[in-house]
């Protein structure tokens, strides 16, 4: 069964920091392009960054909103992926999800570059505030 | 960064209904446009991608359409299970971009 579970969520205070962990299961992990998704409360969809397969140079991008803040990273032995969010603001007050887009085949699921989000994580409760 | 703008931000519709919502990007994007579907407290799930293919267990109601600009996601009888918020995404640019959503609710 694919899989992903986020984990590390909680309340931070402004200035604050926050690991944010995505376990996955199900595809081969290694080959996929991984990103971080988030929603605020009430809010719509805001992609914040991605961080390319190892294979495809393993390079991250970021949203505007976050970048020079947050850092995203993988870990493809533990087949877990990362989101380090630094100096953090009350705006960054949101729920992240993992997502990456992958390919089933009738026997296996694979990861890679493709353009679209499927699966998706239940998704992590972040708070900053005082 | 490409801008994703959806129309209308919010509908109301019955059982039964055919509805369209519109998304249309700051620049062509070619057909690299994704549909979702989002239930409170849910995460977002993908009906549409690459504008007009449907994902597999999707129902056949949903379609998608357009190239370009200019993309649309119908929905050709709407179901009570359908009652929720749909997003278009952006994958051509580097930097990911969705629309603001269309909630969809029960008139």
């Amino acid at each position: 069964e694919v899989q992903l579970v986020e984990s590390g969520g909680g309340l931070v205070k402004p200035g604050g920091s926050l690991r944010l962990s995505c376990a996955a299961s199900g595809f081969t992990f290694s080959n996929a392009w991984m990103s971080w998704v988030r929603q605020a409360p009430g809010k719509g969809l805001e992609w914040v960054g991605r961080i390319k397969s190892k294979t495809d140079g393993g390079t991250t991008d970021y949203a505007a909103p976050v970048k020079g803040r947050f850092t995203i990273s993988r870990d493809d032995s533990k087949n877990t992926l990362y989101l380090q969010m630094n100096s953090l603001k009350t705006e960054d007050t949101a729920v992240y999800y993992c997502t990456t887009g992958i390919y089933c085949s009738s026997t296996s699921c694979y990861g890679g570059r493709y353009n679209w989000f499927d699966p998706w994580g239940q998704g992590t409760l972040v708070t900053v505030s005082s | 960064d490409i801008q994703m703008t959806q129309s209308p931000s919010s509908l109301s519709a019955s059982v039964g209904d055919r509805v369209t919502i519109t998304c249309r990007a700051s620049q062509s994007i070619s057909a690299y446009l994704n549909w979702y579907q989002q239930k409170p407290g849910k995460a977002p799930k993908l009906l549409i991608y690459a504008a007009s293919s449907l994902q597999s267990g999707v129902p056949s109601r949903f379609s998608g359409s357009g190239s370009g600009t200019d993309f649309t996601l119908t929905i050709s009888s709407l179901q009570p299970e359908d009652f929720a918020t749909y997003y278009c995404q952006q994958s051509y640019s580097t930097l990911v971009t969705f629309g603001g959503g269309t909630k969809v609710e029960i008139k």
